[in-house]
């Protein structure tokens, strides 16, 4: 059965600061990995897709890689801003999908 | 604008009611899916639908009910069978289901709260 884990659970940062946040999973045999962002009380809004046959995504200061053999993937964004606040999601599809618990991102002026 | 329209944004169930959540989406999306999510806890796949007239139980389906008479609309109703609907509640769809590399969309949510 797949496993989705995140880590950390919450994150706090100055401005300017370059950070990464985790995903990881037990089942290489996916077919793709997504990251979505959720901002208190909204739905979500999808951030990078990464198919099983890639190695990275990149959308502006954004960078997502994906290890399937290792089960994991990273989020790495780059001079983070105040407006990044919110709680990021991993998602992996094998057929549906399974949702990692989010890391609650604060990003301190 | 193309979207996945969730209402209402609230709602609150008395003890032995049903309540029914509306999901409609004009993204001409073939699969549409409804996730329950609880605080601190990932999203939960509770029904979807590849296509009209067919849908598929999720993880969890007991006490959840649906319907797809129509491609754009995809109604979750919540039953008196279900002992603990207080919850967030997630409709997405998606161009294609499983597989597919097609993102899937979400609206905006529908909170459920028992009375």
């Amino acid at each position: 059965k797949q496993e989705v884990t995140q880590i950390p659970a919450a994150l706090s940062v100055p401005e300017g600061e370059n950070l990464v946040l985790n995903c990881s999973f037990t089942d290489s045999a996916i077919y793709n990995l997504q990251w979505f962002r959720q901002d208190p009380g909204k739905g979500l809004t999808s951030l990078l897709l990464i198919q099983s046959s890639q190695r990275e995504q990149t959308s502006g200061r954004l960078n997502a890689s994906l290890d399937k053999s290792s089960g994991r993937s990273t989020l790495y964004i780059a001079a983070s801003q105040p407006g990044d606040s919110a709680t990021y999601l991993c998602a992996v599809e094998g057929g549906k999908l399974i949702f990692g618990q989010g890391t609650e991102l604060s990003v301190k002026p | 604008d193309g979207g996945i329209t969730q209402s209402p944004k609230y709602l609150f169930r008395k003890e032995g009611q049903n309540v029914t959540l509306s999901c409609e989406q004009n993204l001409n999306h073939d699969a549409m899916y409804w996730y329950r999510q609880d605080p601190g806890q990932g999203l939960r796949l509770i029904y979807y639908s590849q296509i009209v007239n067919d849908f598929q139980k999720g993880d969890i389906a007991e006490g959840y009910s649906v319907s797809r008479e129509k491609k754009e609309s995809f109604p979750l109703t919540v039953t008196s069978a279900q002992k603990n609907p207080t919850a967030f509640y997630l409709c997405a769809s998606s161009m294609f289901q499983g597989g597919s590399g097609q993102p899937q969309h979400f609206g905006d949510g529908t909170r459920l709260s028992i009375l």
